[in-house]
């Protein structure tokens, strides 16, 4: 069973707008960490924001900031101000319980317009 | 740059082949994860290392092994290869297992 679902597979947003990137998870574990990575066509994977399952306020990193919603079991990302550089794929993940691994979703493709 | 760094950059091989992938983790991280990529499968966790010890595996095939050593750095051995291992295999580091995984720049082979 999928444990991560984006349900976007590309999105556009003109310069200096907002959006938000969706992502659903699925576990039954009462602790675990939830992550998005960007990657750019370049083809590496930045790290931008973490969110524990027990942090009581939303993750925050700059123009990123996680939206959790642990009763709906999403954890969508907001990019504020996007910048052209946004333009990439952007992956959520999801570490389980002890788990090292990350479970990653398909990811959302995100097109940056002038 | 995530201080994780991997060679080579591409590999091109024949079915058949056997190759090694090499990562070295950010200074001072103790834990390696490798991950594949492919079009696929998406990103897929295939084995983690932790202060030299196995720690975790994932979807990895038997024809595939890996190792830490004690300098820390990693390799993944791929064999007997064949054109669907074509991917970007990644190699992350963590310090403490549990916190966030930054990657390397990743390795691209190609299986012909």
């Amino acid at each position: 069973a999928q444990k991560i679902t984006q349900t976007q597979p590309g999105m556009f947003v003109q310069e200096k707008e907002a959006v938000t990137l969706d992502c659903t998870y699925d576990t039954s574990d009462q602790s675990y960490g939830l992550f998005w990575y960007k990657q750019p066509s370049s083809g590496e994977m930045i790290f931008l924001i973490y969110q524990g399952s027990y942090d009581e306020q939303n993750a925050t990193e700059g123009r990123y900031s996680l939206n959790f919603q642990k009763a709906r079991k999403s954890a969508n990302l907001v990019i504020s101000a996007s910048q052209l550089g946004d333009s990439a794929m952007y992956f959520c993940a999801m570490r389980e319980g002890s788990g090292y691994a990350l479970n990653f979703g398909k990811g959302t493709s995100l097109l940056v317009t002038p | 740059d995530s201080g994780v760094t991997q060679t080579p950059k591409h590999l091109i091989t024949a079915t058949g082949q056997r190759v090694t992938l090499r990562c070295s983790p950010r200074s001072g991280d103790l834990s390696v994860y490798w991950y594949q990529q492919s079009l696929d499968q998406g990103l897929q966790f295939l084995i983690q290392y932790y202060n030299g010890e196995e720690r975790a595996k994932g979807n990895i095939l038997e024809r595939f092994s890996a190792q830490q050593f004690p300098d820390l750095h990693s390799e993944l051995n791929l064999s007997s290869l064949e054109l669907g291992d074509s991917a970007l295999y990644f190699c992350a580091s963590s310090g403490y297992p549990l916190n966030e995984q930054f990657f390397g720049p990743g390795t691209r082979l190609t299986v012909l």
